[in-house]
């Protein structure tokens, strides 16, 4: 079946570091990929998605590439502030987007 | 506008009563999806409304568990005879629901459920 796999957390870096979080993904067919993204206290937010191979996602300098070859979505930051402190989610989901996948997520800490 | 709002936001219960969590999804939104969060996991899909065709159940993990949504809008989870591993945090979203490749799912805050 379907499935999403993250690195694990907590993942502590200092303010300005470059961050990467690691997704990987089992499917059939074609899906779509998501990073969300929960702040302390708040509900879930899409921080950006992708929908075929090859796109790139893109939202407050987080980035994430969908590479099908390595069925692979890696999160990508290349300066860490301390408010990017959460927790982030990688999930996918088929065509019809009934429902969603999700990793376990993995909590961010940025010091300052 | 206002998001998807879920009440109560925290809710303690004896094993063995029943609850029943609410949500109410964004205005117009024809789509409604109920997770379930348990400490330190992601979301896992519960069960799928589309208008008040509930169109996929498959992962509610027992016949103790029930959701409705009789008039398209307002949705409501019931979970009877409550057990501690029914403890979790329950997220709704909802989506415009429309055909084609997007439809992006707007999450409430969720309710916490403790069962002593």
């Amino acid at each position: 079946g379907d499935s999403v796999t993250q690195m694990e957390g907590p993942v502590t870096l200092s303010e300005e570091a470059f961050l990467t979080i690691n997704c990987t993904y089992t499917a059939t067919g074609y899906p779509s990929l998501f990073w969300y993204v929960q702040y302390p206290g708040e509900g879930l937010q899409l921080l950006l998605k992708a929908t075929k191979a090859d796109d790139k996602g893109s939202n407050k300098g987080f980035e994430a590439t969908y590479r099908k070859e390595t069925t692979s979505f890696h999160l990508e930051k290349g300066s860490v502030q301390v408010s990017d402190s959460a927790v982030y989610f990688c999930a996918l989901s088929g065509y019809n987007f009934n429902k969603f996948y999700f990793g376990s997520g993995t909590k961010l800490n940025v010091k300052p | 506008g206002a998001g998807v709002s879920q009440s109560p936001r925290y809710k303690v219960a004896k094993r063995g009563q029943d609850v029943a969590l609410r949500c109410d999804p964004i205005s117009g939104h024809v789509s409604l999806f109920w997770y379930q969060q348990a400490l330190g996991q992601g979301p896992e899909f519960l069960t799928y409304f589309q208008n008040e065709a509930q169109l996929d159940k498959s992962g509610l993990p027992s016949d103790r568990f029930f959701a409705e949504r009789p008039e398209g809008s307002v949705s409501t989870l019931k979970i009877q005879r409550t057990q501690q591993e029914d403890s979790a945090v329950y997220l709704c979203a909802s989506s415009l629901g429309r055909r084609g490749p997007y439809n992006e799912q707007f999450f409430g805050p969720g309710t916490r459920l403790t069962v002593l």
